[in-house]
């Protein structure tokens, strides 16, 4: 059963970059089948898409944040990693990773998620 | 861009039927995806590919879509139903993926 796990600091400064790796377990992250994913959930709001990438680089942005996005994908250590640099108090979320599973270019969905980890913006 | 538009909140009783709308610009011809996402936990996927349930999801949970509108039911709802769902598209237009507003679900 494929299980996912976030890993970063808790706390990060107002202008300074977040960083967060999340490491799959259960299944490979070099998948011909499978897209990466981060998705962000502000406290007590709705769910941001940010990134989805695939292992061999193809990756796609959320327009309003892509100046300050970067993803790498580890296949060595089946990790996949996210930087967001610049952050101010709007970027304090629960960050999730997830896998997204494509059965056709245009049925895309985020299936497992992992527990989520909250990134708390201050100083 | 794209939005998708869900009502807030949906109350339903015990034993009866909940029903969460998705709408959005011609929603009903794009591939809608439902998730789950009870208090502190992270979402699940419920629906995917408009009416499809993945493993061990209750058939009491479907999904339909037709329109501008795609629509999850909840049909014998139960306690645990309540919290928020999200339905989802992919939007081949701009590469990107969206989300619904988001519903709560409150069982009386």
């Amino acid at each position: 059963q494929l299980q996912l796990r976030e890993s970063g600091p808790g706390l990060v400064q107002p202008s300074e970059t977040l960083s967060l790796t999340c490491t799959v377990s259960g299944g490979s992250i070099s998948s011909t089948d499978h897209y990466w994913a981060w998705i962000r959930q502000p406290p007590g709001k709705g769910l941001e898409w940010i990134t989805s990438s695939y292992y061999r680089g193809t990756t796609y942005y959320n327009p309003t944040l892509k100046s300050r996005v970067t993803v790498s994908v580890d296949t060595s250590k089946n990790q996949f990693s996210l930087k967001l640099t610049s952050v101010t108090a709007a970027d304090t979320a629960v960050y999730y990773c997830a896998r997204v599973t494509y059965t056709s270019s245009w049925r895309r969905r985020f299936d497992p998620w992992g527990q989520g980890i909250l990134l708390t913006v201050s100083s | 861009s794209y939005v998708l538009t869900q009502p807030p909140s949906v109350s339903v009783a015990p034993g009866q039927t909940a029903r969460i709308a998705c709408g959005g610009n011609n929603a009903g011809r794009k591939t809608v995806h439902w998730y789950q996402q009870r208090p502190g936990q992270a979402p699940v996927l419920v629906v995917y590919d408009d009416g499809d349930r993945p493993s061990g999801i209750p058939e009491r949970f479907s999904g339909s879509s037709s329109g501008s509108t795609a629509t999850l039911t909840i049909s014998r709802v139960e306690a645990g139903d309540e919290a928020d769902y999200y339905c989802q598209v992919w939007d081949g237009t701009t590469d990107h993926y969206v989300f619904g507003t988001g519903t709560k679900v409150t069982v009386l």
